[in-house]
């Protein structure tokens, strides 16, 4: 079945460093890709998507590239803030008889230090 | 973008009490919404999804008499926690499609979250 996995956290950054959030994900068919990501006591928000291979998401200064060769959605940011201290989720959406079915990573925490 | 809103966001209850939660689409309609529990520092685990006018399917593991899901209008459904017990303490998520904004992308809007403590 499809599955989404993500790196492990906590990542911890200073301020400013570069971020990188690996995502990679199995699907049957071709499914959307997306990152959401989650503030301290908070639902979750949409972050970026992307739809089709080759399609880069980006929003706030973060990116991720729809890689279907290497089934990835990496999430990156060249500088990363204190504000961005959040958990991360990767997921995909693939359509089925009846409607969507979205596949959620098990979230990444990052710690930005100032 | 669409919003659903999520009520209460925090609720304190005793234990053999049962508590309500409502997760509302504000300005879209939504036919299906999506109930998630989200245990600390883990991720969501899809409970059931709520079909408007008919009947929620739950996922395995999820027992539905415990958790009466009702899905009455285009705009509201609702968790009712049925005599909450201590381990049903937890952060539960409701999300909806809005299948007139993004039709072909499955993206998700999130409520804010209900936080629930079982005493």
């Amino acid at each position: 079945g499809d599955s989404v996995t993500q790196m492990e956290g906590p990542v911890t950054l200073s301020e400013e460093a570069f971020l990188t959030i690996n995502c990679t994900y199995t699907a049957t068919g071709y499914p959307s890709l997306f990152w959401y990501v989650q503030y301290p006591g908070e639902g979750l928000q949409l972050l970026l998507k992307a739809t089709k291979a080759d399609d880069k998401g980006s929003n706030k200064g973060f990116e991720a590239t729809y890689r279907k060769e290497t089934t990835s959605f990496h999430l990156e940011k060249g500088s990363v803030q204190v504000s961005d201290s959040a958990v991360y989720f990767c997921a995909l959406s693939d359509r089925r008889a009846g409607g969507f079915k979205t596949i959620f990573g098990a979230g990444t925490r990052l710690f930005v230090k100032a | 973008g669409a919003v659903v809103s999520q009520h209460p966001s925090r609720v304190i209850c005793k234990s053999g009490t049962s508590v309500k939660i409502e997760c509302r689409s504000l300005d879209f309609q939504a036919t299906t919404m999506f109930w998630y529990r989200q245990f600390p520092k883990q991720s969501l685990m899809l409970m059931a999804t709520s079909n408007e006018g008919s009947k929620a399917t739950y996922e395995q593991g999820v027992e539905k008499d415990k958790f009466l899901i009702n899905h009455a209008s285009l705009t509201l459904s609702t968790l009712t926690v049925t005599s909450a017990h201590p381990e049903d303490s937890s952060f539960y998520i409701c999300s909806a499609r809005d299948r007139a904004g993004a039709p072909n992308t499955g993206e998700l809007f999130f409520g804010e979250g209900s936080r629930l403590t079982v005493l």
